[in-house]
């Protein structure tokens, strides 16, 4: 069964700083990568989807990467603002014999002190 | 934009009792999905549908139904209620399982069992 870790649980950092967040997983075998945001009581919106013959993919500020042989992504947060304070989440998908599986890990909890 | 629709948002039901979420999707998606969130766990996969018709058990399907009558609807029913479905249970969409993977998510539906 597919795996998923981001570390840290939680981070906080202040206005203007450029951050990384990560997410692991430990089969490398994935079909694609995408990353979420949730904001509380809140449901999920995606941020970017990186398909697995890909590398990296950007939105604006935000930039994802993806190393299927190390089993690692991370989403690169430039210049952050406190509206970007939420919780972030990474969900792997693997194509099954049923068709496309989705791992989800436990997300980071970001905030963005003004 | 309606997107992914979810009814109740808030529901509190007494053990051994049966009740269904609601989910409807406006974008003629073809696959559809149940998550429930717990803290600490992610999300974790209940059911989900890759076509009316057709649905499937994903990583916790015990103790719940699932039907796809129509390309719109994918209704979640709790045929005898239990504590332990006290959760956060979100209803996501996709195109397709396989052409892009992106999920698309409703808000959320809170169920408390006493």
């Amino acid at each position: 069964k597919q795996e998923v870790t981001q570390i840290p649980a939680a981070l906080s950092v202040p206005e203007g700083e450029n951050l990384v967040l990560n997410c692991s997983f430990t089969d490398s075998a994935i079909y694609n990568l995408q990353w979420f945001r949730q904001d509380p009581g809140k449901g999920l919106t995606s941020l970017l989807l990186i398909q697995s013959s890909q590398r990296e993919q950007t939105s604006g500020r935000l930039n994802a990467s993806l190393d299927k042989s190390s089993g690692r992504s991370t989403l690169y947060i430039a210049a952050s603002q406190p509206g970007d304070s939420a919780t972030y989440l990474c969900a792997v998908g693997r194509l099954s014999n049923t068709g496309n599986q989705f791992y989800f890990g436990t997300g980071t909890s970001l905030t963005v002190i003004p | 934009n309606a997107g992914v629709t979810q009814t109740p948002k808030f529901q509190v039901l007494k053990t051994g009792q049966s009740m269904t979420l609601q989910c409807a999707q406006d974008m003629n998606h073809e696959y559809m999905s149940w998550y429930r969130q717990d803290p600490g766990m992610g999300l974790r996969l209940i059911h989900y549908s890759v076509g009316a018709g057709i649905t499937d058990q994903g990583e916790v399907p015990n103790g719940y139904n699932v039907s796809r009558s129509t390309t719109e609807d994918f209704p979640l029913r709790l045929l005898s209620a239990a504590p332990s479905q006290t959760s956060v249970y979100f209803c996501a969409s996709a195109i397709s399982q396989v052409y892009t993977g992106e999920l698309f998510f409703g808000e959320g539906s809170r169920l408390t069992v006493l």
